[in-house]
């Protein structure tokens, strides 16, 4: 099973862009659909994107699409999430995952706080 | 608005067993796999089903879901304070080409 640890997350101005970081340690990474999923402050947990462990198309959810992109390197077992145009409802704490079959997330990374302020 | 409706909240005593509703529609629940998470605020989600019904290695059997149809459901038994959670089903929709979480239920232990 991998081990997810997320990094990156930080103020930032509105219209602002940011880049977050997950390195997964495990020896499955190349083969596993890596996702970001994000909770903003007293709301439910939303999926924002995925990426196949083959690197073919992404997926992204409409609020995010356009604006975000989920990409990784899977030499160094890394994946990331480019956010640019940032407005003040991504402010949320963002979870990287690994997706298994049936779209299921599991494990989680441990999260990271984005805040966008106006 | 989600796409998949859970009440807001529900509660149980110990030792009670509580249900949480999922309702859907066939461009999700009724063709594709439901997956149950629970998440205590401040902490990482954890995967409690997949699949429908299937529960991951090291979740208690206290656990339990089904679905019919648009609709699917997360049983716990033997309701203990610990319990007290969020808990979200997601699905993947077909229409809407993403993964789907419903808008949690809050579980109290009274």
């Amino acid at each position: 099973e991998l081990r997810l640890v997320e990094s990156g997350g930080d103020l930032v101005q509105r219209g602002g862009s940011l880049r977050l970081s997950c390195a997964a340690s495990g020896s499955t990474f190349s083969r596993s659909t890596m996702s970001w999923v994000r909770q903003a402050p007293g709301k439910g947990l939303e999926w924002i994107a995925s990426l196949s462990g083959r690197g073919g198309d992404p997926f992204y959810a409409d609020s995010v699409k356009g604006r975000f992109t989920i990409s990784r390197d899977n030499p160094k077992n890394m994946v990331y999430l480019q956010m640019n145009s940032l407005r003040a409802d991504d402010t949320a704490v963002y979870y990287c995952a690994t997706t298994n079959y049936g779209q299921s997330f599991d494990p989680w990374g441990q999260g990271t706080l984005v805040t966008v302020s106006s | 608005q989600s796409v998949l409706t859970q009440p807001p909240s529900t509660s149980g005593t110990p030792g009670q067993r509580v249900t949480i509703s999922c309702s859907g529609s066939s461009s999700n629940i009724e063709n594709n796999r439901v997956n149950w998470y629970q998440h205590f605020p401040g902490t990482t989600p954890k995967l409690l089903i997949h699949t429908d019904s299937e529960r991951p290695s090291g979740v208690s059997d206290r656990f339990s879901a089904s679905k019919s149809g648009t609709s699917a459901s997360l049983a716990i038994s033997g309701l203990q304070s610990e319990d007290e959670a969020d808990y979200y089903c997601a699905v993947w929709d077909d229409s809407l080409h993403s993964v789907m979480f419903g808008g949690g239920t809050k579980l109290t232990v009274l």
